[in-house]
């Protein structure tokens, strides 16, 4: 079935640095969303994906629909304290669109000021 | 706009208890999703709902129930808690078709014990 894999897990970096993440898929997706979960908070859409190739940026977020549409990237420059949280790629579940998504386990973000 | 609210932030249970975790969104969003989360699985969806009236199963089901009477409400019922049931749970909801990002609720963290 579909699957989402996401890496690295965990990230310790020191504020200022680059950071780059990928999700990886065994199969095709038409669509790849980036959210970010704050603690105690739910996610919060960052960037969506709609065409393969097509690379799309928020502010100092720049995520990118990989040619062979199994995988994206989310890459943040020049990171901040607030950009700590858990990333999460995900994609539509099953064809057709019906609101469900599937996710992947998530990176987790820690930045050393 | 308040977007997806979820109401209890906070549960506790004792085992065999019922209960029900509270859905609203104001956006008139058609789809609706119910979520769980667990610490390295990322987001697993548990039902969901692409219109009032209609609701289907997720990918772990079992021991939840849902049914959707309105376009903006879309309550969870746990049936019989267990302590595998001790999760934090994210209503979602989604634009009709031709929109695929879900907005999600703040979350209700539930312990069973």
């Amino acid at each position: 079935g579909q699957q989402l894999n996401q890496s690295p897990q965990s990230m310790f970096i020191q504020e200022g640095e680059d950071v780059s993440m990928n999700c990886t898929s065994s199969s095709i997706f038409n669509t790849w969303l980036w959210y970010k979960q704050d603690p105690g908070e739910g996610p919060v859409l960052l960037i969506a994906l709609y065409k393969a190739g097509e690379l799309t940026s928020n502010g100092r977020l720049t995520a990118q629909f990989g040619i062979t549409r199994k995988d994206s990237f989310l890459n943040i420059s020049a990171s901040i304290p607030s950009d700590v949280g858990i990333y999460f790629c995900a994609g539509p579940k099953g064809s057709g669109n019906t609101g469900k998504l599937i996710f992947g386990q998530g990176t987790t973000l820690q930045v050393k000021p | 706009n308040a977007g997806v609210t979820q109401t209890p932030k906070f549960q506790v249970l004792k085992t065999g208890q019922s209960m029900t975790l509270q859905c609203a969104q104001d956006m008139n969003h058609e789809y609706m999703s119910w979520y769980r989360q667990d610490p390295g699985m990322g987001l697993r969806l548990i039902h969901y709902s692409v219109g009032a009236g209609i609701t289907d199963q997720g990918e772990v089901p079992n021991g939840y129930n849902v049914s959707r009477s309105t376009t903006e409400d879309f309550p969870l019922r746990l049936l019989s808690a267990a302590p595998s049931q001790t999760s934090v749970y994210f209503c979602a909801s989604s634009y009709s078709p031709g929109f695929t990002e879900a907005f999600f609720g703040q979350g209700t963290r539930l312990t069973v014990v």
